[in-house]
């Protein structure tokens, strides 16, 4: 079965760009969409085919996919970034999740 | 305004069923994918199940095939998932959400979630 690949967590100063990758097998040929999280809350649709923003999500969120790894940039991070971040991609009729990434901004 | 709400959610013994439900509003229901994703307690997300806008199709994780039954009622705008022969393994909160197909799915409106409890 597939698998994405993501690391637990990832730090980031105020304002600075955060980076949240996400690794599977020539992942390049499919689909990443990505979800954010924040606590007691219900995940919300960030990124979708690879590079699309749905509306009201902010221009500094963007999203790339090459090879075998998915990555979403954060620019400008702020507080209100913090949350855990899934990648996920379709195999076979089926959508796969990465485990998951605690984005920690201090 | 897309709204999902789930039901039927509670605490169950190993080896019982639960029947969830989920009333959707503010868009064509029948012409959706709609899925089942579920978080264990301090987990991530896992995947569970779909269905397509006309029931025809369906797919399921390889945990919960045999014991999970996704379907749709499409007069009443509304998904269900019926789970038979819990485990512990299966306590979680579980969500409904939508799948948008264009091109590629991507699933953009997600219910509040429903939490599963399975133990004795």
């Amino acid at each position: 079965s597939y698998e994405l690949t993501q690391p637990p967590s990832v730090s980031v100063s105020p304002g600075q760009t955060a980076s949240i990758t996400c690794f599977g097998d020539r992942f390049e040929e499919k689909y990443a969409s990505w979800y954010q999280q924040k606590p007691g809350q219900s995940p919300v649709l960030v990124i979708y085919q690879d590079i699309k923003r749905p509306s009201g999500i902010p221009e500094r969120i963007s999203g790339s996919n090459s090879g075998n790894t998915a990555t979403l940039t954060i620019s400008g991070s702020q507080p209100m970034d913090e949350a855990d971040y899934y990648c996920q991609a379709w195999d076979s009729g089926s959508a796969v999740f990465g485990g998951g990434t605690k984005l920690t901004v201090l | 305004d897309v709204q999902l709400v789930e039901s039927g959610g509670g605490l169950v013994q190993p080896g019982g069923s639960l029947r969830l439900s989920c009333a959707a509003s503010g868009f064509t229901f029948s012409t959706f994918w709609m899925t089942w994703v579920r978080q264990a307690p301090g987990k991530g997300l896992e995947w569970v199940a779909n269905i397509k806008g006309d029931g025809s199709e369906r797919y399921y994780v390889d945990p919960v095939k045999g014991r999970f039954t996704i379907s749709r009622d499409n007069a009443k705008n509304s998904l269900y998932l019926l789970m038979d022969s819990l485990r512990a393994e299966d306590t979680a909160v579980y969500f409904c959400a939508r799948q948008e197909c264009g091109g590629d799915c991507s699933i953009d409106y997600w219910g509040r979630g429903i939490l599963v409890t399975v133990s004795s």
